[in-house]
C-alpha cells in the first residue's frame, strides 16, 4: 500500500500566485481530509469530504482557498491569490468511514511557503 | 469534543517504558480516546485507540481509568525511533474531526 500521496511535497511562491496541492487518497478510503499545520495554530482540519461530497468546509480560512474531489482517487487544494500568512504545512489525510471510529492516515504533507 | 490536557514535554530512556499520560475529565460516554504521534516532518501517525477497556497493539497499550477521566499511553520499550510529539484526541464515534492539541514532546534519549 503507498499510503496518502501528496505533491509536490515543498512548494516555494510569491506573494498573489496561484497554489494548487494535491493529494490521492488510500485507494478503497471514502473519507478525505485537509488539515494545516503552523507553529501558532498548530493542526487544524480545513474541509472533509465524504465520498466526494464536501461535508464540512468550516475550516476554510477565506474565500481564497477552494478544494475540490473530482473522484474517490484525487483532491486539490488551491490558494488564490497566496499571501504570507499561508505558509505552512499542509496534510491531506484519508479513512475508510464505516464506524466512524476508523483511524485516520496522513500523507507527508506539503511544506508551503509564501514570500 | 472533550479538552484534553497532556505534559508539553516528558524524557525517557532508550528501552525504558514510556509513560505519557493525559487528563479528559470531561470526557462524555461516547467519546473514545484516540492516540496519534507526529514524528518531526512528517504527518501525523495513527497509535492506538479505545473506550472503556484498556487496548494494547503492536505498538503501544492505552490504560484509561475506570472513570475514564484519564488515561496513560505506554510505549513498553523506547527507542529513539519513538521521539516525536505525541497527541491525546477525545472524539465522538460518530465524529470525523481530530481536534489536536499541543500534545507532549516526547524525547528518548541514548
Amino acid at each position: 500500500d503507498a499510503g496518502v500521496i501528496q505533491s509536490p511535497r515543498h512548494e516555494v511562491t510569491e506573494m498573489g500566485q496561484e497554489v494548487t496541492l494535491r493529494c490521492k487518497p488510500i485507494s478503497g478510503h471514502n473519507s478525505l481530509f485537509w488539515y494545516r499545520q503552523t507553529m501558532m495554530r498548530g493542526l487544524e482540519l480545513l474541509i472533509y469530504f465524504n465520498n466526494n461530497v464536501p461535508i464540512d468546509d468550516s475550516g476554510m480560512p477565506e474565500d481564497r482557498f477552494s478544494a475540490k474531489m473530482p473522484n474517490a482517487s484525487f483532491s486539490t487544494l488551491k490558494i488564490q491569490p497566496s499571501e504570507p500568512r499561508d505558509s505552512a504545512v499542509y496534510f491531506c489525510a484519508s479513512t475508510l468511514d464505516r464506524s466512524r471510529t476508523d483511524t485516520q492516515y496522513f500523507g507527508p504533507g506539503t511544506r508551503l511557503t509564501v514570500l | 469534543d472533550a479538552k484534553t490536557t497532556q505534559p508539553p514535554s516528558m524524557d525517557c530512556a532508550e528501552g525504558r517504558a514510556a509513560n505519557l499520560p493525559c487528563n479528559h475529565s470531561t470526557i462524555s460516554g461516547n467519546e473514545y480516546v484516540y492516540w496519534y504521534r507526529q514524528i518531526h516532518s512528517q504527518g501525523p501517525q495513527y497509535i492506538i485507540h479505545g473506550l472503556k477497556n484498556n487496548e494494547t497493539n503492536e505498538m503501544a497499550s492505552l490504560i484509561i481509568t475506570e472513570d475514564r477521566k484519564s488515561s496513560t499511553l505506554i510505549l513498553p520499550h523506547a527507542t529513539l525511533r519513538d521521539t516525536a510529539v505525541y497527541y491525546c484526541i477525545v472524539r465522538v464515534g460518530s465524529g470525523y474531526a481530530l481536534n489536536f492539541g499541543k500534545g507532549t514532546s516526547l524525547l528518548v534519549t541514548p
